[in-house]
């Protein structure tokens, strides 16, 4: 049961690139959630699920996009990277009481 | 202004201090999370409040509705305790979304 987990762990782009980051959970929830973290800054959702075919926006989801096919995979997709873009960005699963986090990808958009 | 605020924002202590770390919301809530991140970046949840307190080991958390307030504290507090602290609600009108504080970093000297 390995909880959540995100490839890469580490990515520079160019800007202008495109990209997916990818997240599976093992623990069959319905809710996942995608956050970035700017340093020193806290967590701002981008996109989140409630199930597998339903998505819906966050508090900040220009430049991303997400699907979710199953219940087990919700990848994140950058169309065209941007500087702005260059942050931490945490998947995290769960409802109710707790969210369990993935180990995040830090991306870097030069 | 900021809906969830946390202070301090910084904080550095010796071994065995009794740590305090605030955290004040201004939206209604249904819940108030406490979530540990590691230095190498990993997001564990510890607490999920709606009323009262709540005690994990060396880890008390508490929470007053009427006042917005909930604190974290750390009783004989450790080097292995380092690390960013951070408080999220969630909103009375959201099942799914966190808001966000900012953190603490905490640093303990031996």
């Amino acid at each position: 049961n390995a909880g959540v987990t995100q490839t890469p762990k580490f990515r520079i782009l160019k800007i202008g690139q495109s990209m997916t980051l990818q997240c599976t959970q093992d623990m069959n929830h319905n809710y996942m959630y995608w956050y970035r973290q700017d340093p020193g800054m806290g967590l701002k959702l981008i996109y989140y699920s409630v199930g597998a075919g339903i998505t819906d926006k966050g508090e900040v989801p220009n430049g991303y996009n997400v699907s979710r096919s199953t219940t087990e995979d919700f990848p994140l997709r950058l169309e065209l990277a941007a500087p702005s873009q260059t942050s931490v960005y945490f998947c995290a699963e769960g409802q109710g009481e707790t969210q369990y986090f993935g180990p995040g990808t830090r991306l870097l958009v030069l | 202004k900021n809906e969830v605020e946390q202070s301090p924002q910084n904080l550095t202590a010796q071994e065995g201090e009794f740590i305090t770390i605030n955290c004040s919301y201004s939206v209604g809530i249904s819940a108030l999370h406490w979530l540990q991140q590691h230095p190498g970046g990993g997001i564990v949840s510890l607490f999920m409040l709606s009323s009262g307190k709540k005690k994990h080991g060396r880890l008390i958390a508490t929470i007053n509705i009427q006042e917005k307030h909930s604190s974290l504290h750390i009783t004989a507090s450790h080097p292995r305790d380092s690390a960013v602290y951070i408080c999220a609600v969630r909103s009375g009108s959201s099942n799914y979304q966190l808001i966000w504080g900012a953190g603490t970093k905490l640093i303990i000297k031996p």
